[in-house]
């Protein structure tokens, strides 16, 4: 079955810094990569998500490229903000596959100010 | 506003004790999921459910039941509840069958003492 790995598990930025949050996957079918973000005690909510046939996608600060021969997918995060503090989740899936979306471990972000 | 909401949020029992955690959405979704978080290890899939007659074990399903009440409803169960079931259970629903955005539950802390 797919695996999803994520680096790093923790970063510390500057406020006003870039962050830079990398996952790579396995299952080569995998062709959905959203990314959620989870606020102390909320829910996570995605907040990216990219398909296979592009290879970049922005959204104001944040973007996400996906590289498929390499299988990995990275969060681009600028100029962060306190409230980017989170802990933000990759994840993949394939068509067919019932939605079911393989996560990473997470990568608990900090934004100091 | 549509919503996934999870009863109970937070839940105390002991070792060998049943407990059903239940979700119930308002957003029309077919598919619906049971996913639990654990620290250092994202969020893990129990099981998943396409629509009523349809019930697929997940990732990590030994231990856990579930059922599809309706199409707005999916309890999961613990028969005999054990302490390394303490975690984080969050319900998910999404559209099929293109991969779509998953939308979470409030999730339910359960402590297994």
């Amino acid at each position: 079955g797919e695996n999803v790995e994520q680096h790093p598990s923790t970063l510390s930025v500057q406020e006003g810094d870039s962050a830079v949050i990398k996952c790579t996957y396995s299952d080569s079918a995998s062709n959905y990569f959203p990314w959620y973000k989870q606020e102390l005690g909320k829910r996570p909510q995605l907040i990216i998500d990219i398909r296979s046939n592009v290879g970049e996608k922005k959204d104001q600060r944040i973007a996400v490229t996906l590289n498929k021969t390499a299988k990995h997918f990275s969060l681009h995060i600028t100029e962060t903000q306190p409230e980017d503090s989170a802990v933000y989740f990759c994840a993949a899936s394939r068509f067919g596959d019932g939605n079911k979306l393989v996560f990473g471990a997470g990568t608990i972000l900090r934004v100091k100010s | 506003d549509a919503d996934v909401t999870q009863t109970p949020r937070n839940r105390i029992t002991k070792t060998g004790k049943r407990i059903m955690l239940e979700c119930s959405q308002t957003k029309g979704h077919d598919r619906m999921y049971w996913y639990r978080q654990d620290p250092g290890l994202g969020l893990r899939l129990i099981y998943y459910s396409f629509d009523v007659k349809d019930i697929n074990k997940g990732e990590i399903s030994d231990g856990y039941s579930v059922s599809r009440q309706a199409q707005a409803k999916f309890s999961l169960s613990l028969e005999s509840a054990i302490p390394n079931q303490t975690a984080l259970y969050f319900c998910a629903t999404s559209v099929g069958p293109l991969n779509t955005e998953a939308f979470f539950g409030q999730g339910t802390r359960l402590t297994v003492v």
